[in-house]
């Protein structure tokens, strides 16, 4: 059962810690997204690749988040240094070809404290 | 640019009475157009999607929804709702000369006994 991996499920940490969160896609998928869900701002993306390039970062405040694949089975987002408004539930989801579906991971929550 | 829409926050219905979750959308293209389904602590999933062809589309668990291009629609819809139908739906719109989907702000189904 083909699925989204992502690492860790749960993190807290404290306000000036870096913190890595990672995503396996599905294998053969060719895009990665990573969103975050807040209840005050919903679902957002943050940044999202085809083919390991990353096509569309606008969503993502570039001083402190990073998002890579350094292959195309592992999708990195980086948040350095943390900060308690970064508290939230990030997801990675993958997708295939432009009218396809993504399919999304558990996420991971994230607690700054 | 392209948006979406779901003007309720909240849905409430009797189990066993018909369900409609409201969409709606706007792109500069053509668009493809997804619903998915949100249980507490999970990643979104799937239900169903519009590209093109028939205007009704069928979609997992009994769900369907109904492309209407001249009311900029997708609203989701199921027959008879089940208690176990509660949860988070989020509608979603894909320009088909865009790489990214919009996702709407989420209309929370809750289904009584």
């Amino acid at each position: 059962d083909a699925r989204v991996t992502q690492t860790p499920r749960h993190k807290v940490t404290e306000m000036g810690q870096e913190v890595t969160m990672r995503c396996q896609p599905i294998l053969g998928h060719n895009t990665v997204f990573w969103y975050r869900q807040t209840m005050m701002q919903g679902l957002e993306l943050l940044a999202y690749f085809r083919n390991r390039a990353p096509l569309d970062d606008s969503g993502m405040p570039k001083d402190r988040f990073s998002a890579e694949m350094p292959d195309a089975t592992l999708a990195t987002l980086k948040i350095q240094p943390s900060e308690p408004r970064d508290s939230a539930v990030y997801f990675c989801a993958s997708g295939r070809l432009e009218g396809d579906e993504a399919f999304f991971g558990q996420g991971t929550r994230l607690t700054v404290v | 640019a392209q948006s979406v829409a779901q003007p309720e926050d909240q849905v409430n219905v009797a189990e066993g009475n018909p369900l409609t979750v409201k969409c709606t959308y706007s792109v500069s293209g053509n668009p493809y157009l997804f619903w998915y389904v949100q249980y507490p602590n999970r990643g979104l999933q799937f239900l169903l999607k519009y590209i093109t062809g028939d205007n009704l589309v069928k979609g997992s668990y009994g769900f369907e929804a109904e492309f209407n291009k001249s009311q900029t629609s997708f609203h989701l819809k199921k027959p008879s709702a089940l208690v176990s139908d509660s949860a988070l739906y989020f509608c979603a719109v894909r320009d088909t000369n865009a790489g990214k989907s919009t996702f709407g702000d989420g209309t929370t189904l809750t289904v009584k006994p």
